[in-house]
C-alpha cells in the first residue's frame, strides 16, 4: 500500500484567489492522479500528474484553471486558480501502486470552500 | 447513460442481515473492476478487487457477470461498522481510464 498526505486538509478562500494543494507519498509511484468530489457526488478525475512532463487533463478541465506540478515520483501539487464558489469541493490525490495488479489509494483529501 | 451506474440507496438493513449491491457498466471493454468503501467525510479505500471467477474476503463476496455487464458485492452478517458508501470502479483502456460509480449508501441498523 501507500501512505499519502495532503496539505492543507481544509481551507476557506475568497473568490478570485488561488490555492495550491500538496500531495506527498511515502514511496515512489508511477501513476498519480487528482480527483474532485463534490458533495453527494462520486469522484471526478481532473488529471493524471506526469513526472517530468505536463499533466494529462480530462475533458472539462484545463491547465490554466488547474495547473499541476509533479517534480518527482513522490510529490505533486494541484493549484485551483481564480476560484469561484463552484470550485468548492473535496480535492483528492490518488496513486496506483504496483503490486497484485492495479491498486489505487487515496489521500485524505483537501476540503475547499470558496466564499 | 452513465458509464458505471449504481443504485444510490440508502439501503437500511438490520445487523446480521445479508445485503447485496449491483453495479452495471456500459463499456464492454472494461477489463478490471473494484469495490471501494468510503466513510462519511473520508477518502475512498480499496475494499476488494473483483475477479472473473468471483472472490470472497471474509464476509464480503464479489462477483462479475461479463455477459450482463454487472458486478455485485454481497455482505453477509452485516455489522454496524459496515455502514458506509460503496463505490464500484471499472478500468478500461489498459488501465488508463478509471471510472467510479456514484456509490451505494449502506446503513446498518442496530
Amino acid at each position: 500500500s501507500a501512505v499519502i498526505s495532503q496539505k492543507p486538509s481544509r481551507d476557506i478562500c475568497q473568490r478570485g484567489t488561488s490555492l495550491t494543494i500538496q500531495c506527498q507519498v511515502d514511496s515512489q509511484v508511477t501513476m498519480m492522479f487528482w480527483y474532485r468530489q463534490q458533495p453527494g457526488q462520486s469522484l471526478t478525475l481532473i488529471a493524471t500528474a506526469n513526472q517530468g512532463s505536463e499533466a494529462t487533463y480530462e475533458s472539462g478541465f484545463v491547465i490554466d484553471k488547474f495547473p499541476i506540478s509533479r517534480p518527482n515520483l513522490t510529490f505533486s501539487t494541484l493549484t485551483v486558480s481564480n476560484m469561484s464558489p463552484e470550485d468548492s469541493s473535496i480535492y483528492l490525490c490518488s496513486v496506483v501502486v504496483a503490486g497484485r495488479g492495479y491498486e489505487q489509494y487515496f489521500g485524505p483529501g483537501t476540503r475547499l470552500t470558496v466564499t | 447513460r452513465k458509464e458505471v451506474e449504481q443504485d444510490p440507496g440508502p439501503f437500511n438493513v438490520p445487523e446480521g442481515a445479508t445485503v447485496a449491491f449491483n453495479c452495471t457498466y456500459s463499456n464492454s471493454a472494461s477489463q478490471s473492476f473494484f469495490w471501494y468503501r468510503q466513510d462519511c467525510r473520508k477518502e475512498p479505500k480499496l475494499l476488494m478487487s473483483v475477479y472473473s471467477s468471483g472472490n470472497e474476503d471474509g464476509r464480503f463476496t464479489a462477483q462479475l457477470n461479463r455477459a450482463s455487464q454487472y458486478i455485485s458485492l454481497l455482505i453477509r452478517d452485516s455489522k454496524l461498522s459496515d455502514s458506509a458508501t460503496y463505490l464500484c470502479v471499472a478500468l478500461s483502456g489498459g488501465y488508463q481510464k478509471v471510472t467510479f460509480g456514484t456509490g451505494t449508501k449502506l446503513q446498518v441498523i442496530p
